[in-house]
Parts: structure tokens; C-alpha cells; sequence
């Protein structure tokens, strides 16, 4: 099982309209991070929080952590047909190894219908 | 345009085959991380190196390999292939080694088929 746990799996939505997408962790969070990829691309960065409460924004997506649910959420306003692709969160999740790495979920699809 | 560039693009390899996939890092950039991804999954930490040292390790066998050199490049070894290896396989570099403050840029990935 992953040790970040996204949801949807999948979404469809309709061009213009709002969509929030989850990332909960089964472990305490120290840096979440957001990126976004197109089918068999690398990811592109969105977003890093790193406290609890932070919001960021950028352009029509805004995504926030809340460190006590040790889950955070991606919002995008007015989707378009740009937003689509897979979006991924990632964290560096200390316990779940000694080393430095980052967990990633399984992804969010998103598809916007014109 | 992340300033990671990873080759070659595709690369189709048989069973048992050995397999060397490169990675040029931002410039400055000294933490260098490798990860496969299977197709519909999330990328799967192999490795990472700092200033040509290895640095953390996922749960992958020894058969994967890695160097960093200090003009910024670096390099995934994979040895005796085998059909489970099929995947995309991304690098990531950032600046310092802690990767819960750090961002990780990462490149266009690898697809490496096996036969």
C-alpha cells in the first residue's frame, strides 16, 4: 500500500468547473510537495508547504496542509483544458527509512472536457 | 524547462541485458535522485547522491547501481534485466541533500522496455 493515499484516482470534469483533489498521509508530514505531469513526461513542480495551515496559490490552483490530518488538498478554480494531466503528491516522510527520500501517491488523473 | 536533461528518451533492452541511463543536473544543483515509475503508479525512490556519494537508498537490490561525477551528470546502472524493470525512470536534482526542504526538479524520464 502506498504510504501517501490520493483521491480521487480519477476525475472528469467540465471545462470552467472547480475540482479539489486529496493527499493524505498514513505518517507525520514534513514537506509536501505538488507536481503535475503529462502521460510519460517528468513531473513539473507546483507546490511545496511545509507547515501546518500554509496555503499557496498559483494562477487557479491553491493547495493547503493541514499538518494535524497529515493530508493535503489541491484546488483548481475554473478548470481548463491546460489542467489536465496526472497530479502527484510527494512528501519526505521521516520513519518511513533512515535515508533521505521522497514518497509519492499513485496519482490523480484529470481530464477536462471542453 | 526544469534544466534536467535525461537520455536517451526510449531504449529497448532483452532479459539479462545490462542498461546505463544518464542524467545531466541543474548547475549547482549537488543532490542527485533516481526513480522508477511504473506505468499508472507514483515514482519509487531508487537512490540518491550528494556530491558524488550515496546518500539514501529505497528498496531496490544491488543490481541497481549509481554514480554522480562533478560536472553535474550522473548515472543509473541496471544490471541482468529483467522484464519488471519496464518502466519510466526519472532523475531529480536540487540543490541541497534534505529532500523535506529542498524541491526536487526533475527530468523528462527514460522508457526503458525490456524483452
Amino acid at each position: 500500500s502506498q504510504e501517501l493515499e490520493q483521491s480521487p484516482q480519477s476525475l472528469i470534469v467540465q471545462e470552467g468547473k472547480n475540482l479539489t483533489i486529496n493527499c493524505t498521509s498514513s505518517k507525520t508530514l514534513y514537506g509536501l510537495y505538488w507536481y503535475k505531469q503529462k502521460y510519460g513526461e517528468g513531473l513539473i513542480f507546483l507546490m511545496m508547504l511545509q507547515k501546518g495551515g500554509e496555503e499557496k496559490s498559483h494562477e487557479k490552483i491553491t493547495a493547503k496542509l493541514d499538518e494535524k490530518k497529515q493530508q493535503s488538498s489541491l484546488h483548481i478554480t475554473a478548470s481548463q483544458p491546460s489542467h489536465a494531466g496526472t497530479y502527484l503528491c510527494g512528501a519526505d516522510i521521516k520513519g518511513f527509512g533512515d535515508n533521505n527520500d521522497m514518497r509519492f501517491g499513485a496519482g490523480t488523473r484529470l481530464t477536462v472536457k471542453p | 524547462e526544469t534544466g534536467v536533461t535525461q537520455s536517451p528518451t526510449h531504449l529497448i533492452k532483452t532479459r539479462g541485458q545490462q542498461v546505463t541511463l544518464r542524467c545531466s543536473s541543474q548547475s549547482g544543483h549537488n543532490t542527485v535522485s533516481w526513480y522508477q515509475q511504473a506505468l499508472g503508479q507514483g515514482p519509487q525512490f531508487i537512490f540518491q547522491y550528494y556530491r558524488e556519494e550515496e546518500n539514501g537508498r529505497g528498496n531496490f537490490p544491488p543490481r541497481f547501481s549509481g554514480l554522480q561525477f562533478p560536472n553535474y551528470s550522473s548515472e543509473l546502472n541496471v544490471n541482468a534485466l529483467e522484464l519488471d524493470d519496464s518502466a519510466l525512470y526519472l532523475c531529480a536534482s536540487s540543490f541541497g541533500w534534505g529532500t523535506g526542504t529542498d524541491t526536487q526538479y526533475f527530468g523528462p524520464g527514460t522508457r526503458l522496455t525490456v524483452l
